[in-house]
């Protein structure tokens, strides 16, 4: 059973333009919620991380949007650029030192 | 410099053969973890270890073994017994079981 649901699988995005990808979870207790982002050959690496007090974060370019009734959270990276190009993965885990659950990622192409 | 170190980057594993990863951190982090990677199917958890000397099964377990000896280091042994072991493996380490730093990885195939 997927605890965490992650779409699309692949986007392709005008640089210059926003690129959003979603993820979805069904266990209430899940409280954290990261996105890592992985080029080719690389291990993840943490993008940016939200908890469930606030609805939304912003970094830089990078944003994630918290619905919490819905049980859905979002990356949005505004004003894409090729060096955005990789795969990202949201996460999700409880408190109480429970490892990180996964989604199945998201490779972004972003073309000039 | 701090981080974790995965060696080696390229594996190759003969039929009926037992491989070791090697996973070894400096940040001093109490939790260590290895996924496996396969294309389309996300990070896949396969051990993980809060305190020396102690470690817990993942999602896909079986066929795999780790040992935790030391605090800096966590190897990850894929035994015979796992009949479809080519894919990418990653190693991590955390504090507070949160932030998870990640190696750069082994690409493991089958001869």
């Amino acid at each position: 059973q997927q605890q965490v649901k992650q779409s699309p699988q692949s986007l392709i995005v005008q640089k210059g333009g926003i690129s959003i990808i979603n993820c979805a979870y069904e266990n209430t207790a899940f409280d954290y919620f990261p996105w890592y982002q992985q080029f080719p050959g690389k291990g993840p690496a943490l993008l940016i991380a939200i908890r469930p007090d606030v609805s939304e974060k912003k970094e830089g370019r990078f944003t994630i949007s918290f619905n919490k009734s819905a049980k859905q959270f979002s990356l949005h990276i505004m004003d894409s650029q090729p060096g955005d190009s990789a795969t990202y993965f949201c996460a999700a885990s409880s408190a109480g030192n429970t490892p990180l659950v996964f989604g199945k990622g998201t490779r972004l192409s972003v073309i000039a | 410099d701090g981080g974790i170190t995965q060696s080696p980057k390229y594996l190759f594993r003969k039929e009926g053969q037992n491989v070791t990863l090697s996973c070894e951190q400096n940040l001093n982090h109490d939790a260590m973890y290895w996924y496996r990677q396969d294309p389309g199917q996300g990070l896949r958890l396969i051990y993980y270890s809060q305190i020396v000397n102690d470690f817990q099964k993942g999602d896909i377990a079986e066929g795999y073994s780790v040992s935790r000896e030391k605090k800096e280091s966590f190897p990850l042994t894929v035994t015979s017994a796992q009949k479809n072991p080519t894919a990418f493996y990653l190693c991590a380490s955390s504090t507070a079981g949160e932030k998870l730093f990640f190696g750069s990885g082994t690409q493991l195939s089958v001869l």
